[in-house]
């Protein structure tokens, strides 16, 4: 069964932080990986990666990917309260995304 | 473009009723997927849909659940009859053909069984 772990479940941080998110997979068939932020309602997307080693950036989150160890870091500096979100991860196997339970971000003022 | 647009967007039920929740994906989209997301579970697909056609649906969790894409701008997922362990945030997404990763997600509707 394809399985998705993120880590830690939750985070509390200060403003100006920079924090560090992994998600591990065991997939059969992998396709990609991809992040989503979730804050009050529904998820949105972030980040989709396939090759290994080629950094995503988007202002002051990125990830990468590496498909030999079979994890993903999604990194966020200089952390705002406008960052505080529960981010998903979720890999493409032969199935459509299986997602992982989250990590529960909280930055404070 | 408006989104995803699911409703009702809270659904307070007792259990045996039968509820049905509905969705619009974002037009031109060619999938269509239904979610559910609990605290223990996370987020689990139920069923995907291309070209309102199902393609996989073994996330369906029991006979009691059904989903249904009439037309490409439409789709119902219904229970019946409820049971007290269905309540979950049920999420609708919508992807264009050649990115079906990249889901819009809808608002969600909060289906509470008592």
């Amino acid at each position: 069964e394809d399985k998705v772990v993120q880590s830690p479940l939750s985070l509390v941080v200060h403003e100006g932080d920079t924090v560090t998110l992994n998600c591990s997979y065991e997939v059969t068939n992998f396709r990609s990986l991809l992040w989503y932020k979730q804050e009050k309602k529904a998820p949105t997307f972030l980040f989709m990666l396939t090759s290994s080693g080629i950094e995503k950036k988007s202002g002051r989150l990125s990830s990468i990917l590496d498909k030999k160890e079979l994890f993903s870091i999604l990194n966020i500096t200089a952390t705002q309260t406008g960052d505080s979100a529960i981010y998903l991860c979720a890999v493409e196997a032969l199935a459509p995304l299986v997602f992982g339970k989250g990590t529960r971000l909280s930055v404070i003022a | 473009d408006a989104g995803v647009i699911q409703s009702p967007r809270h659904e307070v039920t007792e259990m045996g009723q039968e509820v049905t929740l509905r969705c619009k994906p974002i037009s031109g989209h060619d999938y269509l997927f239904w979610y559910r997301q609990t605290m223990m579970r996370g987020l689990e697909l139920l069923i995907y849909f291309n070209n309102n056609v199902p393609i996989d649906d073994s996330g369906m969790p029991e006979d009691r659940f059904s989903a249904k894409m009439p037309n490409a701008s439409f789709s119902t997922l219904k229970i019946q009859p409820s049971e007290p362990r269905d309540s979950a945030v049920y999420f609708c997404a919508s992807s264009p053909l050649g990115s079906y990763n990249e889901q819009f997600f809808g608002p969600g509707t909060r289906l509470t069984v008592l």
